[in-house]
């Protein structure tokens, strides 16, 4: 595997359910990213986390956790959520933090009925 | 505010002539800009940067791009379009009081017809 990479592709989930995406990157990197990509909107960047350490919530409801147990995985855990969540989930890394280009996951797509 | 600004949600251009993707941005200090483009059912991925130095930045599969400070622009330019440059094209400024947060514009959707 190269680069980095995301499981599942595609989740349906209903609004009761808990399901956890895995994010992996092989480059090496020390900052690891979470985005929401709605359609026609700006990325939302979730969380992001530097040497395991989590720097950044952008006011994410807490149905969404995510969990860096590494610095080469990061994981969003996911429970009770609402159809509105349905978006592309995409995970990113950085070499390092500041100013740095990221290198994304091909997302999952999630459904939320 | 800070902000990125693509003001064109599509840009039609046929295989062979040049294309020009805009952006537009606001943000405090020496500005950090990025392109990344997303291939369908694909993730984004990285085309060109700008941080300092020369104002003309090239990048992946023949994209450059051209940094205008007084008129606070990163436009995406390539000089002949291939079909298979289709795909969403998004920029980037990093965010000057974060460090490392970006600040995405909305993407443009780029048509090359053959």
């Amino acid at each position: 595997e190269t680069g980095v990479t995301q499981t599942p592709r595609h989740l349906v989930m209903g609004m009761t359910n808990k399901k956890s995406l895995k994010c992996e990157q092989h480059l090496g990197h020390n900052a690891m990213y979470w985005y929401k990509q709605s359609a026609k909107k700006p990325l939302e960047l979730m969380f992001v986390y530097s040497l395991e350490e989590r720097v950044e919530n952008n006011s994410v409801p807490s149905r969404f956790s995510p969990e860096c147990p590494n610095s080469s995985h990061l994981f969003l855990h996911l429970h009770t959520l609402q159809p509105e969540d349905s978006a592309l989930y995409l995970c990113a890394s950085s070499q390092e933090l500041a100013g740095r280009e990221q290198y994304f996951g091909p997302g999952t797509r999630l459904t939320v009925t | 505010a800070q902000s990125v600004a693509q003001p064109e949600d599509q840009v039609n251009v046929a295989e062979g002539n040049p294309l020009t993707v805009k952006c537009t941005y606001s943000v405090s200090g020496n500005p950090y800009l990025f392109w990344y483009v997303q291939y369908p059912n694909r993730g984004l991925q990285f085309l060109l940067k700008y941080i300092t130095g020369d104002n003309l930045v090239k990048g992946s599969y023949g994209f450059e791009a051209e940094f205008n400070k007084s008129q606070t622009s990163f436009h995406l330019k390539k000089p002949s379009a291939l079909v298979s440059d289709s795909a969403l094209y998004f920029c980037a400024v990093r965010d000057s009081y974060s460090n490392y947060q970006l600040i995405w514009g909305a993407g443009t959707k780029l048509i090359i017809k053959p």
